[in-house]
């Protein structure tokens, strides 16, 4: 099956310092990456989708100046949660449409932590 | 759809016994759905997929069912096992490619 690697898994930060999330495909190339957000109990919401090369498309209430996302090869997206605040702290999705498919492979999250 | 802000509702069921997850979906464009599990902690595990040209597919244990008349989905875990316990979401792909996920249904097996 195709992986998607997501890293870091978890991460405890001060506030006001930017973190960096990588999502990788570790063995097929991914055209369309998405992020999705989760707080505990609750569903996975998307914030945004990633098309390699291209600016991502933000779901609306998502702020695209916060919530920084790259999407510069096939195989890795990048979330960059920048000036962090407490109220950021949540579990952090990635995942990735295998070129020319359609299932969506999740990674394993991000449990960010804001101090 | 989405279901921000809402909790998950629960289901529990003896080791052994059938179990029947439902989720309502929003959009009556969508084309595609697939089901996921998700462990505490973990990113989802997809299970099974369904187009919207079928009302049932099966798999390994698994069933998935879909009426389009009034846009709902159903998973059947059949002899469920205490290793099924998870949270189960649907996720149905609107046009563009996206995938939106229902509100998750938490499933506890009883031993």
């Amino acid at each position: 099956g195709a992986v998607v690697s997501q890293h870091p898994s978890r991460v405890i930060c001060k506030s006001g310092t930017s973190v960096k999330i990588e999502c990788r495909s570790l063995d097929f190339q991914a055209t369309t990456m998405f992020w999705y957000r989760q707080f505990p109990k609750q569903s996975l919401m998307l914030m945004a989708t990633s098309n390699e090369g291209s600016k991502a498309t933000y779901e609306q209430g998502v702020e695209k100046d916060k919530f920084l996302i790259n999407h510069a090869s096939l195989t890795l997206s990048t979330l960059t949660v920048t000036s962090a605040h407490p109220e950021d702290s949540s579990f952090y999705i990635c995942s990735a449409l295998r070129q020319g498919g359609e299932k969506l492979f999740f990674g394993s999250g991000t449990q960010l932590s804001v101090l | 759809g989405e279901s921000v802000g809402l909790h998950l509702p629960t289901l529990s069921v003896q080791e052994g016994d059938n179990s029947i997850i439902n989720c309502a979906y929003s959009n009556s464009a969508s084309d595609y759905f697939i089901w996921y599990k998700q462990e505490s902690g973990k990113g989802p595990q997809f299970i099974i997929d369904i187009r919207s040209n079928m009302d049932k597919r099966q798999g390994q244990r698994v069933t998935v069912l879909l009426n389009k008349t009034v846009k709902h989905l159903s998973l059947q875990i059949a002899a469920t096992q205490p290793g099924d316990s998870a949270v189960y979401f649907c996720a149905e792909n609107r046009s563009g490619n996206q995938f939106y996920f229902g509100t998750g249904t938490s499933l506890t097996v009883i031993p």
